[in-house]
């Protein structure tokens, strides 16, 4: 049974690149959020949707990042212009209907030079 | 503005003693607590929860305690293993939410267990 998927795990890139994370959430869970982690503020919530609808991307820092969930099997966070300040661990995390805990993916790791 | 909030961004504990981990929210809102656990290069995996209708939560080794009047809930491990060494993440889920099951998560605290 696969879980949340994630890729790429480590990406390495430079400052202006385009930078597209990608998620596959676990079948049947119809909630999926993006998280991004750094050392100062822990896991910060940046966007997530339920039943592939954005409901709240309040979280989302600026306009160079945007997310998207065309079907429920996929998700994408884009970034672009990156920027340094933009590396973190980003994590893609699912929810089914009945559970009160979200699952997550193994993360991406992003460095921006 | 940080909700939640984990003020010890590290812990050392010895390997049979008592590990506790605070965590403490400004949202009365709130009324569904979890906690997670990370280890190096893993996605964050669930380890317990509470529900805002209880003061105390035990699984195992594991037991959560919530104080509603302070707005605060611990973590306590014991005894504590070196397999316990890892990061651990405080949740809260505001009250309504239920269905779409947003988190607002801490910093983190980082636990090492030494043998």
């Amino acid at each position: 049974d696969a879980g949340v998927i994630q890729s790429p795990r480590h990406e390495v890139t430079e400052m202006g690149q385009e930078v597209t994370l990608r998620c596959k959430p676990i079948s049947g869970h119809n909630s999926l959020f993006w998280y991004r982690q750094t050392m100062m503020r822990g896991l910060e919530l940046l966007i997530y949707f339920n039943n592939n609808v954005p409901i709240d991307d309040s979280g989302m820092p600026e306009d160079r990042f945007s997310a998207k969930m065309p079907n429920a099997s996929f998700s994408t966070l884009k970034i672009q212009p990156s920027e340094p300040r933009d590396s973190a661990v980003y994590f893609c995390a699912g929810r089914g209907r009945n559970t009160g805990e979200l699952f997550f993916g193994e993360g991406s790791r992003l460095t921006v030079l | 503005d940080q909700q939640v909030k984990q003020n010890s961004p590290s812990l050392s504990v010895q390997e049979g003693r008592i590990s506790i981990l605070n965590c403490d929210y400004t949202n009365s809102m709130f009324d569904y607590f979890l906690w997670y656990k990370k280890y190096p290069a893993e996605g964050p995996t669930f380890l317990i929860s509470i529900s805002s209708i209880k003061d105390k939560n035990e699984d195992g080794r594991f037991t959560v305690f919530l104080n509603k009047s302070a707005k605060h809930l611990s973590l306590h491990i014991v005894p504590s293993q070196p397999g316990d060494s890892a990061v651990y993440f405080c949740a809260a889920r505001r009250r309504g939410s239920s269905n779409t099951g947003k988190l607002i998560f801490g910093q983190g605290t980082t636990l090492q267990v030494k043998p």
